[in-house]
């Protein structure tokens, strides 16, 4: 029973490079999110998909994109990144009006 | 945007003693959500509560919504060490499905 899969678990990038991190769920879940987690931050609402091919802006959306590619991925984007956007990432779905999201393991991003 | 304020930011506390911890907000929610996240790991799902005024027990845990749905605390009875970890109080925005804001996080320690 996966629940929510996201790779990589770890990736270092250079200023300037592109990446996608990737998120998958296998609980025919509506909702899929994108959080980052810094430290004293708490988690914070990157984008999220209320639905299979709606997205929508969190608090913190510059510098990323997303894509709902099917019901069960969600991927997130970094064009250019930044030092800024060293972080931990978490991918969470939950089902529509059933809001007990359910997150993945996280990504830790560091960029130099 | 909305936000949720939570304290305290961290706690120290001996081994079978009681914590309380809470979140406010300027905004009203119709969902609220108390999530423990271990060291390396995503958030897990603690409680939920779905209405004003609603007081919810999942053993030594005990949590409740608000009345003015701008609030909702979380009570541990009998702290033990495996207590330790961050948690997180979360709400679902009215009126907006599938947004879900988190506080900033309690980071917990036990002293045994």
């Amino acid at each position: 029973n996966a629940g929510v899969t996201q790779t990589p678990k770890f990736q270092v990038l250079k200023t300037g490079q592109s990446m996608t991190l990737q998120c998958a769920q296998d609980m025919n879940h509506n909702s899929m999110y994108w959080y980052r987690q810094d430290p004293g931050m708490g988690l914070r609402l990157i984008y999220y998909s209320a639905s299979e091919g709606t997205t929508d802006k969190g608090e913190v959306p510059n510098g990323y994109n997303v894509s709902r590619l099917n019901k069960r991925e969600f991927s997130l984007r970094l064009e250019s990144a930044a030092p800024s956007q060293t972080s931990v990432y978490f991918c969470a779905s939950g089902a529509q009006g059933n809001t007990e999201a359910f997150f993945g393991q996280g990504t830790r991003l560091t960029v130099v | 945007g909305q936000q949720l304020n939570q304290s305290p930011q961290s706690m120290f506390i001996q081994e079978g003693e009681d914590v309380s911890m809470n979140c406010t907000s300027s905004s009203i929610f119709n969902t609220w959500l108390w999530y423990k996240q271990d060291p390396g790991e995503g958030p897990v799902l603690l409680i939920a509560l779905y209405k004003a005024g609603e007081l919810t027990s999942n053993g030594r845990l005990t949590a409740q919504f608000g009345i003015t749905r701008k609030d909702s605390f979380l009570n541990i009875s009998a702290s033990i060490p495996s207590d330790v970890g961050i948690y997180f109080c979360a709400g679902l925005v009215t009126g907006n499905t599938g947004k879900l804001i988190f506080g900033q996080g309690t980071t917990l320690q036990v002293k045994p």
